[in-house]
């Protein structure tokens, strides 16, 4: 049974650092074609893809918010863990973690519940 | 980047009405498009990938058609759990950029 729960903060102040762990099970991001992605959802907006990484170790990140992401991986823990620097208002959001295969290319399958970061003094 | 617009941004329908959802790219992406569900205050859920496979477990009166720029979503048959954004996805590279999505209503 694959799950992924993603957990940190639910408050941030503005100009902070945010960090967010994904843990999951059910899959190891060793295997090849695993790769494990950030999306986030402003309340009543769209979904809004943020980054990615593979199992080797390569990673995406959306060209908007590149300067301000980093995401890695640790395998010995089934964790995946996304920072957001110089956080502001217009960051609040739920921030879902998810599981993606690559070649061939396939969408994410498995989603986290979701966590709601709220940005605010 | 390639962008993703859908329409229309919301509709509302009859039980049982055949409804459909248009996706379009910006710039060619194969078949490399996903639809997911959103109910609301729910997780996304992986409906279709490939621009017409059904995920497992998906009910038969959802379909997805299209190729290149321009895709579709139909529920043949809308039923009341139903009710949810949909939104499309492009996964061919990244940014895996979603639309901003089709709000579905009942009549």
């Amino acid at each position: 049974q694959i799950t992924l729960k993603e957990s940190g903060p639910t408050v941030v102040k503005p100009t902070q650092t945010l960090t967010l762990t994904c843990s999951f099970s059910g899959f190891s991001l060793s295997t090849t074609r695993v790769g494990v992605g950030w999306i986030r959802q402003p309340p009543g907006k769209a979904l809004e893809w943020l980054a990615l990484i593979y199992w080797d170790d390569d990673y995406r990140y959306s060209p908007s918010l590149k300067s301000r992401l980093t995401i890695t991986k640790d395998l010995s823990k089934n964790q995946v863990v996304l920072t957001m620097t110089n956080m502001d208002p217009v960051d609040t959001a739920t921030y879902y973690c998810a599981r993606r295969l690559s070649n061939p290319s396939f969408p994410f399958d498995y989603w986290g519940q979701g966590t709601l970061v709220t940005v605010s003094s | 980047d390639i962008q993703m617009t859908q329409f229309p941004s919301s509709l509302s329908a009859s039980v049982g009405d055949r409804v459909t959802i248009t996706c379009r790219a910006s710039q060619g992406i194969s078949n490399y498009l996903a639809w997911y569900q959103q109910i609301p205050g729910k997780v996304p859920k992986l409906l279709i990938y490939a621009a017409s496979t059904l995920q497992s477990g998906v009910p038969s009166r959802f379909s997805g058609s299209g190729s290149g720029t321009d895709f579709t979503l139909t529920i043949s048959s809308l039923q009341p759990e139903d009710v949810a954004t949909y939104y499309c996805q492009k996964y061919d590279r990244a940014p895996h950029t979603f639309g901003p999505g089709t709000k579905v209503g009942i009549k």
